[in-house]
This record gives C-alpha cells, structure tokens and sequence, in this order.
C-alpha cells in the first residue's frame, strides 16, 4: 500500500461546478501537508498549504482530518484554467525531513 | 530571477551511455533534490542535498550519482544508461525546512529516453 494515495480520476467536470478530491496517508507521524498542482508535461507547483483548522484561498479550500488520516481539496465554481493534476504532498521527519508525493487526481473542467 | 533552471530539456540516450543533468538555482536555497516521475508511480526522490559540498540518498538512487560543488548547482550523472531509467527528471530547491520553509520549486524538468 502506497503511503499517500490518491484516486487517480480523471474527473470530468462542467465549468462552474463544485469538486472534491481527497488524499489519504497512512503515516501517523506525518506532519506538513500541501495541495500541488502540475499542468500536462509541466512542473509541479504550490497551490496551498494545508492546516488543521482549514484554510481557504478563493474558490479553493483545503481541509485536514487528522484522525482519519486525510486531507481534502474543494474547488468552488471551476474555471478551465483549473483542468490539471493535483498532487497530494505529506511531509514527516525521520531524521530528516521526507516529501512524499501522492501519484495526482486528474481533473478536466468542460465547457 | 529564473527561479530553477534545468539542462538539457530532452535527450535520448542509448543503453550504457552516460550524461549529466545539470539544474542550477538563484534562490540562494540550501536544500536542492532530484527526482524521477513515472506514469502511476508519482514524484520518487533519487537524491537530495541539505547544504554545498554534501549529498544523500533518496528513495531511488541505484544507478544514478550526484554532485554539489556549489551552493546554485546539482548535478545528476548517470553513469551507464539503462531502459529503465526512461523518465521525466524534476529538479528541485528548497529553504530550510526545519525552519519552516517547506515550498519545493520546481525545474522545468528533462525528458529522457533510453533505446
């Protein structure tokens, strides 16, 4: 089992609609949790950081369950610009610090 | 301020040649990593550097070595090309995590493909 799973999708919304992806981690030592995003044959980049009370930046908004060991991505009113893979990245320390990067969940928004 | 930068950008070796990618930085960040992205297999670190003239293994380093000579550059060599090592290479930097500076930025990438 991997440490930071993703459902792979693609999920195919309209433009305007509402989406969720979830990542699950199965490290309880995990302590840092970021939301990536990487357009097709790009680079990944920070879309956010994930914090326990939830945070919010625009249409986008990021949860964390420590408890049941996952964090969630919303995306409000989806734009086309929003089509990507978003990557789920954990961070815990053993020694050093350890980035794992969960595979992505492709989203197309439609016109 | 190119951020980070990584050369080349694509590049087809064959089986038992060697080369070196070269990923330079002007952040002035301490922490610089490689990593290898596979279709369903995510970002798998190959090697990471905490500081210059230091380096360590990652995830995935069988086959590959690296070199930190200056604060802005790390290197990738691959000694003896092989199939599987046919992949997307991402470099990249980052401030001190331990000081709460956790953002990875990321290069470009390299394109390689091994016959």
């Amino acid at each position: 089992r991997k440490e930071v799973e993703q459902d792979p999708g693609p999920f195919n919304v309209p433009e305007g609609a509402t989406v969720a992806f979830n990542c699950t981690y199965s490290n309880s030592a995990s302590q840092s949790f970021f939301w990536y995003r990487q357009d097709c044959r790009k680079e990944p980049k920070l879309l956010m950081s994930v914090y326990s009370s939830g945070n919010e930046d625009g249409r986008f908004t990021a949860q964390l369950n420590r408890a049941s060991q996952y964090i969630s991505l919303l995306i409000r009113d989806s734009k086309l610009s929003d089509s990507a893979t978003y990557l789920c990245v954990v961070i815990r320390t053993s020694g050093t610090y350890k980035y794992i990067f969960g595979t992505g969940t492709r989203l197309k928004v439609l016109a | 301020n190119a951020g980070v930068t990584q050369t080349p950008k694509f590049r087809v070796l064959k089986t038992g040649q060697s080369m070196t990618l070269l990923c330079a930085q002007d952040m002035n960040h301490e922490y610089m990593y490689w990593y290898r992205q596979d279709p369903g297999m995510g970002l798998r670190l190959i090697h990471y550097s905490v500081g210059e003239g230091t380096t360590a293994k990652g995830e995935v380093p069988d086959g590959y070595n690296v070199s930190r000579l200056k604060k802005q550059n790390f290197l990738l060599g691959l000694e003896s090309a092989a199939p599987s090592q046919t992949s997307v290479y991402f470099c990249a930097s980052s401030s001190s995590p331990g000081r709460g500076y956790y953002e990875q930025y990321f290069g470009p990438g390299t394109r390689l493909t091994v016959t």
